[in-house]
């Protein structure tokens, strides 16, 4: 039943050795973000997708990179992961990027950079 | 942009305790306003939400109160539970469904 699936749970990268991280989703939406959160700190929104349409933040490093093949999946590429990259990588989804709509969150991938 | 400022950051209250989190935001253009529950180790999950054109939203022993005028929203939960233990995020929306987010409250319900 699970509608966000996050994979994997737990990643271990070297440090600046290039790592993905995946996310899908089975509730056909249009929308699909990727959170960055820090230990005791609130989810931090690095991009999204609307459709095939990436919109990067502002702040994001350009360090993260986003994929999105098809509706159901999108990856999270971080090219050269530093030690600050360490953290929780929420992925999570919305029907329409309209304010109002519930975005939907997948349980996370925590990222440990040795 | 817009910020969102919660407290407190973090709230011990016996079982059977009422307990309430409260968020100001500093765009008026804000118009969602939902709440999040994080238990350890996992995503946050939707609890309640209320939009600007409502003052209150109630769902059993949860209710979401908003004042726009004043621009601040909180979280009433009622008959605290140890299972209601988890960090409560609020958030808010301004445009594009791009959350802010505040910076957390962690509940801990004693029994």
């Amino acid at each position: 039943d699970a509608m966000v699936i996050q994979n994997p749970r737990y990643q271990v990268t070297q440090f600046g050795k290039p790592v993905t991280l995946s996310c899908s989703q089975t509730l056909n939406h249009n929308v699909m973000y990727w959170y960055q959160q820090k230990s005791s700190q609130a989810p931090k929104l690095l991009f999204h997708y609307y459709d095939k349409d990436f919109n990067n933040e502002a702040d994001t490093p350009d360090n993260f990179q986003s994929r999105r093949p098809n509706t159901s999946f999108c990856f999270l590429d971080i090219r050269s992961p530093g030690l600050g990259d360490a953290a929780m990588y929420l992925c999570a989804t919305s029907r329409e990027r309209t304010s109002g709509e519930t975005q939907y969150f997948g349980p996370g991938t925590r990222l440990l950079v040795l | 942009g817009e910020n969102v400022e919660q407290h407190p950051s973090t709230l011990s209250v016996q079982e059977g305790d009422s307990a309430v989190i409260k968020c100001t935001y500093s765009d008026s253009a804000s118009n969602y306003f939902p709440w999040y529950k994080q238990e350890l180790g996992k995503g946050p999950q939707l609890i309640i939400d209320i939009r600007s054109n409502v003052g209150e939203k109630k769902d059993q022993r949860i209710a979401v109160t908003l004042n726009k005028t004043a621009k601040h929203f909180s979280l009433h939960i009622t008959e605290t539970q140890p299972e209601d233990s988890a960090v409560y995020f609020c958030a808010a929306s301004i445009s594009f469904q791009k959350l802010v987010f505040g910076t957390g409250t962690r509940l801990l319900v004693s029994p």
